[in-house]
């Protein structure tokens, strides 16, 4: 199967500050990227829709101002958190979409202190 | 809007044994995928099968087979033989079809099953 990497997988900040969450595909490329926030033995929630080369669709409920993605690739990815505060802290997942397969990051732990 | 229902929030099953985990969902659609998804404990999504709306046949992967009754806008998932690499959180998950673009996916809130040696 398709091989999503996503960097870093774990990060610690502290209030205030930005953290850049950066996800890629290793083997395939894709046009739409989706990232989702879980929260601990919750769903996974679609923050937003993005395809290369365009501006992101985001979620009812998600701040677009605070949640940066640029999807500047066909591989590659970026979920900027943008003045973190403790309640950011969560899992973040990425998958690239082709087709009906989507294709899932390893995810990424921001813990905001 | 499409919902996905999963009722039962936790499951636990001997090993070697089978269980059933259920999904219920709605939607409008008529052209559509369903989909299990694994994520065990290193929260890596795992897919476990895919069914098309459109077939009528029941998918089946190995020890996991489906349940899917259109009508009744029910999707179960079967383990046979469960494995203690089992236990995981599971996901049942809905998308519309879309010509000529990728479709988003809609999660059930999971079940958590739990595999005893």
């Amino acid at each position: 199967g398709a091989v999503v990497s996503q960097h870093p997988s774990w990060v610690i900040c502290k209030s205030g500050t930005s953290v850049k969450i950066e996800c890629r595909s290793l083997d395939f490329q894709a046009t739409t990227m989706f990232w989702y926030r879980q929260f601990p033995k919750q769903s996974l929630m679609l923050m937003a829709t993005s395809n290369e080369g365009s501006k992101a669709t985001y979620e009812q409920g998600v701040e677009k101002d605070k949640f940066l993605i640029n999807h500047a690739s066909l591989t590659l990815s970026t979920l900027t958190v943008t003045s973190a505060h403790p309640e950011d802290s969560s899992f973040y997942i990425c998958s690239f979409g082709s087709g009906y397969e989507q294709y899932f990051g390893p995810g990424t732990r921001l813990t905001v202190t | 809007a499409q919902t996905v229902t999963q009722s039962q929030p936790e499951m636990s099953v001997q090993e070697a044994e089978t269980v059933t985990l259920s999904c219920t969902y709605d939607t409008s659609e008529n052209n559509y995928y369903l989909f299990w998804y694994k994520q065990p404990p290193s929260r890596q999504m795992i897919l476990v099968i895919r069914q098309e709306a459109y077939k009528q046949q029941n998918a089946t992967e190995n020890r996991f087979s489906v349940n899917f009754q259109k009508a009744a806008k029910s999707f179960s998932l079967k383990i046979s033989d469960s494995q203690l690499g089992d236990t995981a959180m599971y996901f049942c998950a809905f998308m519309k079809h879309v010509t000529g673009a990728n479709s988003k996916l809609t999660f059930g809130k999971g079940i958590t099953l739990s595999v005893r040696p």
